[in-house]
């Protein structure tokens, strides 16, 4: 089945060290989604990329979506205590239904 | 905008004990609601999708006679374990969509952690 795979499973950086987890699908994707889950909550959504080769920022995040619509990547500049959490991308089901189907996740730690 | 309403957000239990989990979109009508389970350090992974209306579309392998699911109104699903166990401990979640249509992100509710003792 369709499978969404991200890596690193985990880091741990220090305060200041960039952030990059990346997102392999097995199958093309019409759009990515990331979300972000804090430790004992729920996720939220942070961005949607649709349009093969795109590059969106919100501060210090940079999220890319690969040429050929089956990898994306989200970079953080300069973490803070406050990124913490784990990052998940996600896709639509290839059924034509809403269901997305969530990547592995990268769960993010950040020492002050 | 896009708020969604989960509770409880903890129950502790007896095994054998029935639990009904509500999930309501506050601000928006949603006509589909999916309801995922979380096990610790893991992905979300989706047990079913609720259509207002009609019956929800189980994921294989999820018991439709145990997870129990009604989406009577535009704003309201709820999913019911029963007769819960030990195995079913778990951190379930509820998520809608505002709109129809496969690029649609989902709001979730802030989810329910059930203990089964």
């Amino acid at each position: 089945g369709q499978q969404v795979m991200q890596i690193p499973q985990y880091q741990h950086v220090q305060e200041g060290e960039d952030f990059t987890t990346y997102c392999n699908s097995s199958t093309t994707l019409s759009n990515i989604q990331w979300y972000k889950q804090r430790p004992g909550g729920h996720p939220v959504f942070l961005i949607q990329l649709v349009k093969s080769g795109e590059v969106k920022k919100q501060k210090r995040l940079t999220f890319q979506f690969g040429e050929a619509k089956k990898n994306s990547s989200l970079h953080i500049t300069a973490t803070q205590t406050t990124d913490v959490g784990t990052y998940f991308c996600a896709g639509p089901e290839n059924t034509g239904f809403q269901k997305l189907v969530f990547g592995t996740g990268t769960r993010l730690l950040v020492s002050p | 905008g896009a708020v969604v309403s989960q509770h409880p957000s903890r129950v502790i239990c007896k095994s054998g004990t029935s639990v009904k989990i509500e999930c309501r979109s506050l601000d928006f009508q949603a006509t589909t609601m999916f309801w995922y389970r979380q096990f610790p350090k893991q992905s979300l992974m989706l047990m079913a999708t609720s259509n207002e209306g009609s019956k929800a579309t189980y994921e294989q392998g999820v018991e439709k006679d145990k997870f129990l699911i009604n989406h009577a109104s535009l704003t309201l699903s709820t999913l019911t374990v029963t007769s819960a166990h030990p195995e079913d401990s778990s951190f379930y979640i509820c998520s809608a969509t505002t709109r129809t249509g496969s690029n649609q992100p989902q709001h979730f509710g802030d989810g329910t952690r059930l203990s089964i003792l």
